[in-house]
């Protein structure tokens, strides 16, 4: 199973940026879709961005649509999350997860153990 | 956009078989996952398309999906599996998740 570990979490203030990490250790990173998703009380269990293999095709939640953006470096086998403009509902557990994405089937099947970030002033 | 409407609370006796839904239009024309999350811990998956369970999850774990209904089964429920419950699926190349149900194994 795939390791993944988040990092990048922290406090900032609304309309501030926060960069989130997330670095594999499992083989063949590369080969797989892999996707940020985050948890809060107020919104639940939200998906926010997926991104192919090579990085090339890239997916968005319509809630961080144009606020944020999801990129991937396989050589270092890691993902990263730049969001901008964050507002306080935005405030939540951001995991990231290895997306599987075949003949139809989508679901993710291993997932780190999260990384807070807390938008207030 | 696509909604997944699970019930927010379900309970059950250790030993007995508990049931989760989770209902959307027409989510039987579609794969649903479930996973399960306790307390302080992410989430893990514990059925995927339907009715498959990833390796390592117990044979007690089962789904099913038909009409506008999924349902997870947890056939003689133990106490650690007490926890958080979500179904997800794919619509219009977005993932959506249900809001949850807490399982009490009491």
């Amino acid at each position: 199973q795939m390791q993944l570990v988040e990092s990048g979490g922290g406090l900032v203030t609304p309309g501030g940026s926060l960069r989130l990490s997330c670095v594999s250790s499992g083989l063949a990173f590369g080969n797989y879709y892999m996707a940020w998703l985050r948890q809060s009380p107020e919104k639940g269990l939200e998906w926010l961005a997926y991104i192919s293999t090579s990085g090339s095709d890239t997916n968005y939640a319509d809630s961080v649509k144009g606020r944020v953006t999801i990129s991937r470096d396989n050589a270092k086998k890691a993902i990263y999350l730049q969001m901008n403009t964050l507002r306080a509902d935005d405030t939540g557990v951001y995991y990231c997860a290895r997306d599987w994405q075949q003949m139809g089937v989508y679901y993710f099947d291993s997932w780190g153990q999260g990384t807070l970030v807390t938008v207030s002033s | 956009s696509y909604e997944l409407t699970q019930p927010p609370s379900v309970s059950v006796s250790p030993g007995q078989t508990a049931r989760v839904t989770c209902s959307g239009d027409k989510l039987g024309g579609k794969y649903v996952s479930w996973y399960q999350q306790r307390p302080g811990q992410s989430p893990v998956l514990v059925i995927y398309q339907d009715d498959e369970r990833p390796s390592g999850i117990p044979e007690r774990f089962s789904g099913s999906n038909s009409g506008n209904t999924a349902t997870l089964t947890i056939s003689g429920t133990q106490p650690m599996d007490e926890a958080e419950y979500y179904c997800q699926a794919w619509d219009n190349s977005l993932y959506v998740f249900g809001s949850g149900t807490r399982v009490t194994v009491l």
